[in-house]
C-alpha cells in the first residue's frame, strides 16, 4: 500500500501559485519525502526532495512541518506546461534507497 | 547527472510472442532496479525489484514466470514479457537510485516502454 495520500486533482490558472499537500502519517525516521512530476507517456521526473522544514530549488519549494506527517509542494507562477500528474513519495526501506510505492498522485490542470 | 534509459520506447507484438525491454543506467552503477507498470489514467504499480546477480523480488500478484527479470550487470536489467496477451498491453517503466550530487539521492526513471499486444 502507498504510504501517501494526495488530492486526486487540482485546477489552477496560469501565473498562480499552486500548493499540493500530501499526507504521510506513518513516515519512518529514515524516510525522505520526494516529489515527482509525470507527463503522459513519459517516466516520472524528480522535482524536489526534503527531510524536514523547507527546501527550495529552481522549480519548487517543499514545506515539511516538524512532525513530518505531511508535506506541501509549492509551484510558483504555474504555466500551461506544468499540467501534469504530481506524485508525493516516501522511500520504503532503509535509508533512501528502498522501493518507491506510488499513490494515486494529483493531476494538476493549468488553465489559460 | 544520472540517467536511466529504456529500449525500446514502444513495441507492438502479436499475442503469444515474447517481448524484451531493456533498462540501462548510463553513467552510474545500479545494484537494484525497479520495474513498474502503468495503465491509462492510473498510477505506477511496482511489479518487481531487480537485484544484480540474484533473483528478482516480485510484488504480490505479479507472475514471475510471465514477467522474467534478468539483472546480469550493474548497468542493465531486462524485463521479458512472455507469451504476451492483449491484457499485458501497458506502459512499462524502470527506475534506479542514483545521486544528483549535493547529497541528494533520487530514483531516476526511464522514459518508459509502450507495449501493445495485438
Amino acid at each position: 500500500l502507498a504510504k501517501t495520500t494526495q488530492p486526486i486533482s487540482m485546477d489552477s490558472y496560469e501565473g498562480q501559485e499552486v500548493n499540493i499537500t500530501c499526507s504521510h502519517n506513518n513516515i519512518a525516521t529514515n524516510d525522505y519525502i520526494t516529489w515527482y512530476q509525470q507527463f503522459p507517456s513519459q517516466g516520472p521526473r524528480f522535482i524536489i526532495q526534503g527531510y524536514k522544514t523547507k527546501v527550495t530549488n529552481e522549480v519548487a519549494s517543499l514545506f515539511i512541518p516538524a512532525d513530518r506527517k505531511s508535506s506541501t509542494l509549492s509551484l510558483p507562477r504555474v504555466s500551461l506546461s506544468d499540467t501534469a500528474v504530481y506524485y508525493c513519495l516516501v522511500a520504503e526501506g532503509s535509508g533512501n534507497t528502498g522501493k518507491l510505492i506510488f499513490g494515486q498522485g494529483t493531476t494538476l490542470q493549468v488553465k489559460p | 547527472g544520472a540517467v536511466v534509459s529504456q529500449h525500446p520506447s514502444w513495441v507492438i507484438c502479436k499475442s503469444g510472442t515474447s517481448v524484451k525491454i531493456e533498462c540501462r543506467s548510463l553513467d552510474f552503477q545500479a545494484t537494484t532496479m525497479f520495474w513498474y507498470r502503468q495503465f491509462p489514467k492510473q498510477s505506477l504499480m511496482l511489479m518487481a525489484t531487480s537485484n544484480e546477480g540474484s533473483k528478482a523480488t516480485y510484488e504480490q500478484g505479479v507472475e514471475k514466470d510471465k514477467f522474467l527479470i534478468n539483472h546480469a550487470s550493474l548497468t542493465l536489467s531486462t524485463l521479458t514479457v512472455t507469451s504476451a496477451h492483449p491484457e499485458d498491453s501497458s506502459f512499462y517503466i524502470c527506475s534506479a537510485w542514483g545521486s544528483r550530487g549535493a547529497g541528494i539521492t533520487e530514483a531516476f526513471f526511464g522514459q518508459g516502454t509502450r507495449l501493445t499486444v495485438v
